[in-house]
């Protein structure tokens, strides 16, 4: 079975400093993992992904996620908040060695930035 | 190229009514999930359909169903609506269903419930 625990439901941060939104995973498999951003009234736009190549994955708009097997974690980082990304952020974790093809999402992160 | 689209955005019905949400999914996909969004459960994952077929289906009722066309489209069917079906229903498609699949799914904006 697998999960996904978002270790926290709100992060505020100012703009201009740095964006950590944590995330920690349990899988049976080799796990491909995922952020999704969603914005308000809109669906889930993909971040980056993992999937057994390198453990620092770049997404877009400057976010990057580093895999840790041994902390079982995949943190979304970014170096230099901005206001329009101001969102709720997904944390999805998919079996790739399961015989069932489903995403797991985390509980999600709503992330506020202030001027 | 097209992004998942979901019809209507907005819909609202009242309690023991029926509902039937669309999605096409990008071109040249043809795997189409859906999910749920409520603010207590977060995302859910109803059901996946492939080539036509259901081939993997979350914990919901019977009253939740679903189907695929051969243009891979699909719609999503609740019948005899609760006030508790009141969500944002979510598609997404990815190209393929590979077993050992790593692709990331593409969602639409989704199809906003209401029920009174």
């Amino acid at each position: 079975a697998q999960s996904v625990t978002q270790l926290d439901s709100h992060v505020s941060v100012s703009e201009g400093t740095p964006v950590l939104l944590r995330c920690n995973y349990s899988s049976s498999y080799s796990p491909s993992l995922f952020w999704y951003v969603q914005h308000p009234n809109k669906g889930l736009q993909l971040l980056l992904k993992y999937t057994s190549a390198a453990t620092l994955v770049k997404g877009i708009n400057g976010f990057e996620a580093e895999f840790k097997k041994s902390e079982t974690s995949f943190h979304l980082t970014k170096p230099s908040a901005h206001m329009s990304d101001a969102a709720e952020y997904f944390c999805v974790v998919s079996d790739s060695g399961g015989s069932n093809y489903k995403l797991t999402f985390g509980k999600g992160t709503l992330l506020t930035v202030n001027p | 190229k097209a992004g998942v689209t979901q019809t209507p955005r907005y819909l609202i019905k009242t309690r023991g009514q029926q509902v039937t949400l669309s999605c096409s999914p990008i071109s040249g996909h043809r795997s189409v999930s859906w999910y749920q969004q409520t603010p207590g459960q977060g995302l859910q994952f109803l059901f996946e359909y492939f080539s036509e077929t259901q081939r993997n289906k979350g914990n919901f009722p019977g009253r939740f169903s679903g189907r695929q066309f051969s243009n891979s489209r699909s719609e999503m069917n609740v019948s005899t609506l609760e006030l508790g079906d009141s969500a944002l229903y979510l598609c997404a498609s990815s190209r393929d269903r590979e077993v050992y699949s790593n692709q990331p799914q593409h969602f639409g904006d989704g199809t906003r419930l209401s029920i009174l």
